[in-house]
Formats: C-alpha cells, structure tokens, sequence
C-alpha cells in the first residue's frame, strides 16, 4: 500500500518561534491534508490541497502541494501554546474519504 | 458545528468476546469510515461504506470485522472475537455527497481495550 514519510518526529520549540513538517510518498496523490490531533480527540482538518504547486493558507498555518504530488509541507507561524498536539498529513488518491496517514509529528511548545 | 458521535468513549472487553462500537455520522453524509490508531501509532484506515455496502477495505478489516448502518442515523463496527491486538482507538468518519467533499468529519473514538 501506500506509504507516507512524515518528519519531524517531534518539535520542541519555544512560543512564538515558527514551524516546518513535511510529508513524503513514493506514489502521488490527488489530494493532501494536514490534520491535528488532540488528546483524546479524532483529527481535525487544518487544510486541504487539491493542486500540484497549490500554496494554501489558514491563519498562521500555511501548506503546499508538490509539484511532483508526491510531498507536502505545513508550516506554523509564530506558534503559541495551543498549537500543542499531534499534526497529521494525509493522502488521498482516488476515494475522497480514504485517506492514508502520515506518522505524525507531535509538537510541544514551551511558553 | 455538526458532529459524529461516538459511544462508548471507552469499552474494556475479554479477548475472544464480540463488540460493537457504535457511531452516528453527521445526518445528511452519505459515506461512513472507519478508522483505527493504536496507541502512539498513526491513524489507519479500516473500511469505507456508501449506498448501503462496502466500498472498499483494508488488509486489516478482515473476517472478524463487520460493518452496518442499522437504520438511518446509526453505523456500526462489529469485531466478532476480539484479540489482543485489536487494542486501539477507533474512530468513524463521515463526509457528504460531492465527491470533493473530502472534508471527513471524525468523531472523538472509541477506545477499545481487550484483556
């Protein structure tokens, strides 16, 4: 099946300082998704991409498509504490609704 | 916002012994999914359900697992005789009628433990 390539692992960073996490497959997708995960809790959509080379923004989150639709990126500017949690990217192929999950990155931010 | 309910929050069950988590997907989405995350592992798909079938599965959902949309506002999971490794959370998805709506509303899961 496919497989998706999420890093970093985890984050430590202080508040305020901006973020970088990237997601990478061996065979396209049509779509990709970051998703954040609180404890406890299902994933949340954060944002969607649809297009090779779409560059998409959501407040201080902001998240690009590959050009070759094999990779994605989510970035998180000047992060704040409740920013805390774990930060998923998905890909979809054909299925809108069957998506294949990156590892995640878990991400803490010290105030 | 609407959202899909989960219940139980939480089953403790015997290896070897049936369950049945329960989901109510948002009243107007049309395609159900279920998911699976081990704990500290990443979110798996199990199985997509529309137009009242299997649309597709995952090597996961084998014999064991079931799924069934009772009625119009329940869809279910069924795990027949459990096993140690069917500790997880799992959570039920749902979408609506485009299919670029690919905007899944998950439930909060359920965490299912099996002693």
């Amino acid at each position: 099946g496919q497989q998706l390539n999420q890093s970093p692992q985890s984050m430590f960073i202080q508040e305020g300082e901006d973020v970088s996490m990237n997601c990478t497959s061996s065979s396209i997708f049509n779509t990709w998704l970051w998703y954040k995960q609180d404890p406890g809790e299902g994933p949340v959509l954060l944002i969607a991409l649809y297009k090779a080379g779409e560059l998409t923004s959501n407040g201080r989150l902001t998240a690009q498509f590959g050009i070759t639709r094999k990779d994605s990126f989510l970035n998180i500017s000047a992060s704040i504490p409740s920013d805390v949690g774990i930060y998923f990217c998905a890909g979809q192929y054909r299925d809108a609704g069957k998506s294949t999950f990156g590892d995640g990155t878990t991400l803490t931010v010290k105030p | 916002e609407p959202e899909v309910t989960q219940t139980p929050s939480h089953q403790v069950t015997q290896m070897g012994q049936e369950v049945i988590l329960r989901c109510v997907p948002i009243s107007n989405h049309l395609y159900f999914y279920w998911y699976r995350q081990i704990l500290g592992q990443k979110v798996e798909f199990l199985v997509s359900f529309y137009n009242n079938e299997i649309s597709e599965k995952s090597e996961i959902f084998d014999d064991q697992f079931s799924v069934e949309r009772p009625d119009g506002s329940n869809f279910t999971l069924k795990i027949r005789s459990t096993k140690l490794e069917d500790s997880a959370m799992y959570f039920c998805a749902s979408r609506g009628d485009s299919r670029r709506n690919e905007k899944l509303f998950f439930g909060s899961g359920t965490q299912l433990s099996v002693l």
